[in-house]
């Protein structure tokens, strides 16, 4: 079955430290993985995504995350976190092969910023 | 490039009525468009899949005669949720794909409150 595993509901970290947010993936084709960040009553804003070739991509906000096949991981990292940086955390996959668009995200991580 | 705008933003409507939500994708033709749902706290759920001048895709467990989705262009796809009832209060995502293309892009979403 097809899905997206995000271990950490809710992480807080204080500002400036780095941060790590963890996506798993469970997908039988070849997968496109997106991070995507959502303010309180806002929609969402894709931050990166991989299709293929270099495996850390890098995004907008100063966030990057690595692409690890053999761990089926994507996990989103950023060195110095801001308070503006609080909010959900969405990983999702998609199917190379559907040419779709179609994704399945994942249960979301809450990103809390200490002052 | 690739925006895609939700209307409206925000509705308040008596139980029993239908609303309807417009989604459009204003600067390229979408032959794909998505929606989702989203419960507060919880992650975003696929509803439907809907291609342009067809009958939409409902993923299990949606009702399809509740949830009316129509896609008669190749820029707007409008989801009517029909005698809305206070459960079906919730935020409400679509997304819109190229032809051929995985990448979807995501509208600003539209909150649903049924009283």
């Amino acid at each position: 079955a097809q899905s997206v595993t995000q271990p950490d509901i809710h992480i807080t970290v204080s500002e400036g430290a780095s941060l790590e947010l963890r996506c798993n993936y469970s997908y039988g084709a070849t997968p496109y993985l997106f991070w995507y960040v959502q303010s309180p009553g806002q929609g969402l804003q894709l931050l990166l995504k991989y299709f293929s070739g270099d495996t850390l991509v890098q995004g907008i906000k100063g966030f990057e995350a690595e692409f690890k096949r053999s761990q089926s991981s994507f996990n989103l990292r950023k060195p110095s976190v801001h308070w503006s940086d609080a909010a959900e955390y969405f990983c999702a996959v998609g199917a190379v092969s559907s040419n779709t668009g179609k994704l399945i995200f994942g249960q979301g991580t809450t990103l809390q910023v200490k002052p | 490039g690739a925006v895609v705008s939700q209307h409206p933003s925000w509705v308040i409507c008596k139980s029993g009525t239908s609303v309807k939500i417009e989604c459009r994708s204003l600067d390229f033709q979408a032959t794909t468009m998505f929606w989702y749902r989203q419960f507060p706290k919880q992650s975003l759920m696929l509803m439907a899949t809907s291609n342009e001048g067809s009958k939409a895709t409902y993923e299990q467990g949606v009702e399809k005669d509740k949830f009316l989705i129509n896609h008669a262009s190749l820029t707007l796809s409008t989801l009517t949720v029909t005698s809305a009832h206070p459960e079906d209060s919730s935020f409400y995502i679509c997304s819109a794909s190229r032809t051929g293309k995985t990448e979807a892009f995501f509208g600003q979403g539209t909150r649903l409150t049924v009283v």
